[in-house]
C-alpha cells in the first residue's frame, strides 16, 4: 500500500536559517507527491506537487521540495524560515497510480523562533 | 482562500443524533472529497465523487453517507453519532478527478459530539 512517513513531530528552527521538513515514501508505481501547510484553525493549504520532471519543485511561500528516487525522499526545504512560517506541515501521496485520494502523513510541526 | 466554502464551520451535538455538512467546491472543479480529521487517526480519507458519482470510498463508516448534487455542492451526513465521530471534517475539490491534480481545502467543519 502507498504511504508516506514525516519522521519528526516537530521541527525548530531559528528565523533567517534554512529549515527541511522531511517526508520518505513508499509507492507502487509512478510517486505523486504533495505537501500541504495547515496554520491553527484554518484548512490544509496546497504548497507544492511533484509529478514528473526535475527533482527540485518550487511551491508557494518560497517552499521548494527535493524528489530523492533512490532515498525515496521528498524532503520540503526553505532557505531562510520566517516566524509566519510556524504551522503543521503535511506530505502526501496519492494511493495509487490510477485513483485520486490522497494519503497523509502524520504531520509535522514547524516552530520558527525569534 | 481556496475557494472551497464549508457549512457549518461548527457543530455541537449530542450521541444518536443525525447532522450534515455541506461543501461547495471552486469554480469550475468537478471532483469532491471528504476528509476527517482527528488527533488519534490523522488525516482520513472518507470518500469521492466526481460529477456526481462516488468514484472512491476510503475508510468511512456505514453510518456515514454523502452525495454530490448536480450543481456540485457535496454534503456530508453522519447518523447514530458517537463521541469518536468527534472530529474536523475537511472538503476538498480538484478540476478533474485526474491524480496529477492537487486537491484544494475549505476550512472544515468542526464537529463535537457530547
Amino acid at each position: 500500500a502507498q504511504s508516506v512517513a514525516q519522521p519528526e513531530d516537530q521541527v525548530n528552527v531559528a528565523e533567517g536559517n534554512p529549515l527541511t521538513v522531511k517526508c520518505t515514501y513508499s509507492v507502487s508505481g509512478n510517486p505523486y507527491l504533495f505537501w500541504y501547510v495547515q496554520y491553527p484553525n484554518r484548512g490544509l493549504q496546497f504548497l507544492l506537487k511533484y509529478i514528473t520532471g526535475d527533482n527540485l519543485v518550487k511551491g508557494s511561500y518560497g517552499f521548494e521540495a527535493e524528489f530523492n528516487k533512490s532515498q525515496t525522499s521528498f524532503h520540503l526545504k526553505k532557505p531562510s524560515a520566517l516566524v509566519s512560517d510556524s504551522a503543521l506541515y503535511f506530505c502526501a501521496v496519492r494511493d495509487k497510480e490510477y485513483t485520486d485520494k490522497l494519503i497523509f502523513g502524520t504531520g509535522t510541526r514547524l516552530q520558527v523562533f525569534p | 482562500d481556496s475557494g472551497v466554502t464549508q457549512t457549518p464551520k461548527h457543530l455541537i451535538t449530542a450521541t444518536g443524533q443525525r447532522v450534515t455538512l455541506r461543501c461547495s467546491p471552486r469554480s469550475g472543479d468537478l471532483s469532491v472529497y471528504w476528509y476527517q480529521q482527528s488527533l488519534d487517526q490523522g488525516l482520513q480519507f472518507l470518500i469521492q465523487y466526481y460529477n456526481g458519482e462516488e468514484r472512491a470510498k476510503g475508510n468511512i463508516l456505514e453510518r456515514f453517507s454523502a452525495q454530490q448534487f448536480p450543481d456540485l455542492h457535496s454534503e456530508l451526513n453522519l447518523s447514530s453519532l458517537e463521541l469518536g465521530d468527534s472530529a474536523l471534517y475537511f472538503c476538498a475539490s480538484s478540476v478533474e478527478g485526474g491524480r496529477t491534480y492537487e486537491q484544494y481545502f475549505g476550512p472544515g467543519t468542526r464537529l463535537t459530539v457530547t
